[in-house]
């Protein structure tokens, strides 16, 4: 059955930044686009960026462009997110998500359980 | 990339057909036939409900249909079950691989 399992909850210090992983199995990992989506406590989803497994190519939302760096590692079947000058307006939920379809770019279909970052000082 | 627009509250009674709006753009929802609703319940991940603006992943009860009408797509629930209860949110590609949700609209049951 199709996994995506992250990694677990960080604590950040303002300034600083945070790199979850995001582990799929139960499908071919590199035929399947992953999104990255976040949630601040209480409030709606926002859509962080998205990235090819096959190639490793990278789409950002434009709020996060400079900050957030997507990444792959084929030979775990992992991706990586990884968000920059953190400040409490990072503190969210942070989710992985595949696409519906291979090879498509704009539905989410499993989730990962979702990582909270904490950012405080 | 602005956010959808949704209304923040819906509500009715079970049996009774509630419909959530999504309005967007010609860039985003009027642009494209890449339309989807996500439920949402608390402390849960989002779950895949309405995808392509009418399409039902399997699974997911026919009571819920989608439509979309030049800038505007629409979720309608109809039958309302108490388990219906949850925050309900749209999303639309946005064109360049991007996407955009809405701001989410929580569905009560009376």
């Amino acid at each position: 059955q199709v996994q995506l399992v992250q990694s677990g909850a960080e604590v950040k210090k303002p300034g600083a930044s945070v790199k979850i992983s995001c582990k799929a199995s139960g499908y071919t990992f590199t035929s399947y686009y992953i999104h990255w989506v976040r949630q601040a406590p209480g409030q709606g989803l926002e859509w962080m960026g998205i990235i090819n497994p096959s190639g490793g190519s990278t789409t950002y939302a434009q709020k996060f462009q400079g900050r957030v760096t997507m990444t792959r590692d084929t030979s775990t079947s992992t991706v990586y997110m990884e968000l920059s000058s953190l400040t409490s307006e990072d503190t969210a939920f942070y989710y992985c998500a595949r696409d519906l379809f291979s090879g498509t770019y704009y539905y989410f279909d499993y989730w990962g359980q979702g990582t909270l970052v904490t950012v405080s000082s | 990339q602005s956010a959808l627009t949704q209304p923040r509250s819906v509500s009715g009674s079970p049996g009774q057909s509630v419909t959530i709006s999504c309005t967007g753009t010609s860039s985003d929802v009027g642009g494209y036939n890449y339309v989807s609703w996500y439920q949402q319940r608390p402390g849960k991940a989002p779950k895949l409900m309405i995808y392509d603006v009418s399409k039902r992943p399997s699974g997911v009860p026919d009571r819920f249909s989608g439509s979309k009408s030049g800038n505007t797509a629409s979720l309608t629930i109809s039958g309302l079950q108490a388990e219906d209860e949850a925050d309900y949110y749209c999303c639309s590609y946005a064109g360049s691989y991007t996407l955009v949700f809405g701001g989410g609209t929580k569905l009560t049951v009376l």
